[in-house]
């Protein structure tokens, strides 16, 4: 079983729909958790921490399950702007590990 | 901006040529990390450096070397490269490591193509 699995995607949305997004992570230990996001032909940045006990940054909502290791990320009102490849991230083994699942793509269509 | 640059952005070099990639970070921080990026394949880590000391060496090849003269700074070089060495090559910095709360901040990566 891979560390980090996602939905395979593509999720082709029309503009202002909510589109969720999961993430499983095999490892019991882990401790931190990020969503990242990958525009094309750029580099990953943070789009936000993810907190056991939920977190909203606006149109973004992360939740975590550690019972069974998943976490989510829903997109409200989606935007042009939104689309994306979104990376789900864990941090295992005390901080030594940076684990990266493959990512989902997301586009937003007008 | 994210504070992390990267030169070259694009590479093309032949199997028989020394070539070295560059990072340099802006932040303050004192981990630094070299990723490769395959097509539809997820992040690799290749290296990580903390306080300038390697501390991490996932199992690659010895064609890939890196060297962390300081903190701020970090190379690839690399040598005798194979074509399925052409990705995507992150670099990426966090303020300490390891640390699992700290957040990794990437450059905009080198586009690399062995020939």
């Amino acid at each position: 079983r891979k560390e980090v699995e996602q939905d395979p995607g593509p999720f082709n949305v029309p503009e202002g729909a909510t589109v969720a997004f999961n993430c499983t992570y095999s490892n019991s230990a882990s401790q931190s958790f990020f969503w990242y996001r990958q525009d094309c032909r750029k580099e990953p940045k943070l789009l936000m921490s993810v907190y056991s006990s939920g977190n909203e940054d606006g149109r973004f909502t992360a939740q975590l399950n550690r019972a069974s290791q998943y976490i989510s990320l829903l997109i409200r009102d989606s935007k042009l702007s939104d689309s994306a490849t979104y990376l789900c991230v864990v941090n295992d083994n005390y901080g030594q590990n940076f684990v990266f699942g493959p990512g989902t793509r997301l586009s937003v269509l007008p | 901006e994210t504070g992390v640059t990267q030169t070259p952005r694009h590479l093309v070099m032949g199997m028989t040529n020394k070539k070295s990639l560059k990072c340099e970070q802006h932040l303050g921080h004192n981990a630094m990390y070299w990723y490769k990026q395959s097509a539809k394949k997820p992040l690799e880590l290749m290296f990580v450096y903390s306080l300038e000391e390697r501390v991490e060496n996932n199992s690659v090849p010895s064609r890939f070397s890196p060297e962390c003269p300081n903190s701020s700074h970090l190379f690839l070089h690399l040598h005798t490269l194979q074509p399925e060495d052409s990705a995507l090559y992150l670099c990426a910095s966090s303020l300490e490591w390891p640390n699992p709360d700290y957040e990794q901040y990437f450059g905009p990566g080198t586009r690399l193509t062995v020939t």
